[in-house]
């Protein structure tokens, strides 16, 4: 089973400014990755996969990196909203398999 | 608009059963991979089985091999999961989602405690 392991584990940035996570596979899992965003109570939300590719209808600050194992997800410039904890997931091998969450709080 | 809802979950006793289920709408059901995903209390995420369009094609995690059974009916639009031999560590949040690989949509997900 491939880990995925984030970090760090939580993140205390101030609105406007950037926020950097990153994520890292035990292997290679080439771009077979993802990013979800979930808040409190809710199901997580889906920001990225194939390592870049956003969605439709998720905002342009947010934008994913790397290849291999290493892997960053970068909100250029934080708002309230985007206050959350962010998981990475691989999809590479299964069973695919997750980050423990990055907490991205308020400073 | 692309919506699943999942229900069916509960409290129940070690050693008991549940079926999950998830009704789609909004969207071609038939032709979307479906799977299970759960979130025990203050944890992490936990992918737990994915299904083929047509179901030939299934995966579960060690954790729960042999004891859940994934299926879909898709002239209804739904996926379930068959819960047997519950232990107290299967106690979460179980979501659907649609997706084999990466999960785009999420349902809200149902609870599941398992307690005597």
């Amino acid at each position: 089973e491939i880990v995925m392991t984030q970090s760090p584990g939580t993140l205390s940035v101030s609105p406007g400014e950037r926020a950097t996570l990153s994520c890292r596979a035990s292997q290679s899992i080439t771009s077979s990755l993802a990013w979800y965003q979930q808040k409190p109570g809710q199901a997580p939300r889906l920001l990225i996969h194939g390592a870049s590719t956003r969605p439709t209808g998720i905002p342009a600050r947010f934008s994913g990196s790397g290849s291999g194992t290493e892997f960053t997800l970068t909100i250029s410039s934080l708002q309230s909203e985007d206050f959350a904890v962010y998981y990475c997931q691989q999809y590479n091998d299964w069973p695919g398999t997750f980050g423990q969450g990055t907490k991205v709080e308020i400073k | 608009q692309v919506h699943l809802v999942e229900s069916g979950g509960g409290l129940v006793k070690p050693g008991g059963s549940l079926r999950l289920s998830c009704a789609a709408s909004g969207f071609t059901f038939s032709n979307y991979y479906m799977s299970w995903i759960r979130q025990a209390p203050g944890k992490g995420l936990e992918w737990l089985s994915y299904m083929s369009t047509s179901g030939s094609t299934i995966h579960y995690v060690d954790s729960v091999k042999g004891r859940f059974t994934i299926s879909r009916d898709n002239t209804k639009s739904s996926l379930f999961l068959q819960m047997n031999s519950l232990r107290a560590e299967d106690t979460a949040v179980y979501y659907c989602a649609t997706g084999g690989y990466y999960m785009e949509v999420w349902g809200k997900g149902t609870t599941v405690t398992v307690s005597s």
